[in-house]
């Protein structure tokens, strides 16, 4: 059973272009959340998915930044005309469950984006 | 609300104990605890979740105070492996993890 899985592990993206972060949950997993993460700070959280529903996107800036779960294939965090603000670490979990009914979640290896 | 986490930083000598502060100035649902190494995924150490519980992983253990709005993470015997950043999250039923700003542990041989 493989685990979480992000691709790409390193994105540059120049300034105003998009980026697109991709995340496979483990099997059997239908709860998806997205964190960021810069150097040397903690894990802020930016959106809550189930499949084909965005259940919580709290953390996310309302502009540039969106967040899908579609039925067939993977999560997807896009952010549209990427500024240098950007470039931090984006980790993918996933869970069987709601974190609520004491289920763990499990993380990916993250995608490191790098605006230039 | 973000959880906070003391100490910051902590340097401990391979074989000393070390204690992880995590605390709320809510009563939480659950404490989730991950470790972090550099350049790597978070991965999980433990859940708490009722109010006095303490919970063991080997050498690394961890309680739930009874009003549930404060957690401590004990590292016994500390070994070169336990170096790395923990975080703990905290759960209020809303179906997320908020995460503190992390304490990093460096062991020195």
């Amino acid at each position: 059973n493989a685990g979480v899985m992000q691709n790409p592990r390193h994105l540059v993206r120049r300034r105003g272009q998009e980026a697109r972060l991709r995340c496979s949950p483990m099997k059997g997993h239908s709860h998806v959340y997205w964190y960021r993460q810069l150097p040397e700070e903690g894990l802020k959280f930016m959106v809550y998915l189930q499949k084909e529903n965005i259940i919580d996107e709290s953390g996310m800036p309302k502009e540039r930044f969106s967040a899908e779960f579609p039925k067939e294939g993977p999560s997807i965090l896009r952010i549209q005309q990427v500024v240098r603000g950007d470039s931090a670490a984006y980790f993918c979990a996933s869970s069987p469950g709601t974190v609520k009914l004491n289920t763990e979640a499990f993380f990916g290896q993250g995608t490191r984006l790098t605006v230039v | 609300q973000q959880p906070v986490q003391s100490p910051q930083a902590v340097i401990l000598r391979e074989g000393e104990d070390a204690v992880i502060n995590c605390s709320s100035s809510k009563a939480l649902y659950s404490v989730h605890w991950y470790r972090q190494k550099h350049g790597e995924a978070p991965v999980f150490l433990m859940i708490l979740l009722k109010g006095g519980e303490q919970k063991g992983h080997e050498k690394i253990s961890a309680s739930f105070n009874e009003k549930k709005q404060q957690s401590s993470l004990y590292l016994t015997a500390s070994q070169l492996s336990y170096s790395g950043t923990y975080f703990c999250g905290t759960e209020n039923r809303d179906d997320k993890i908020i995460f503190g700003k992390g304490t990093r542990l460096h062991i020195l041989p």
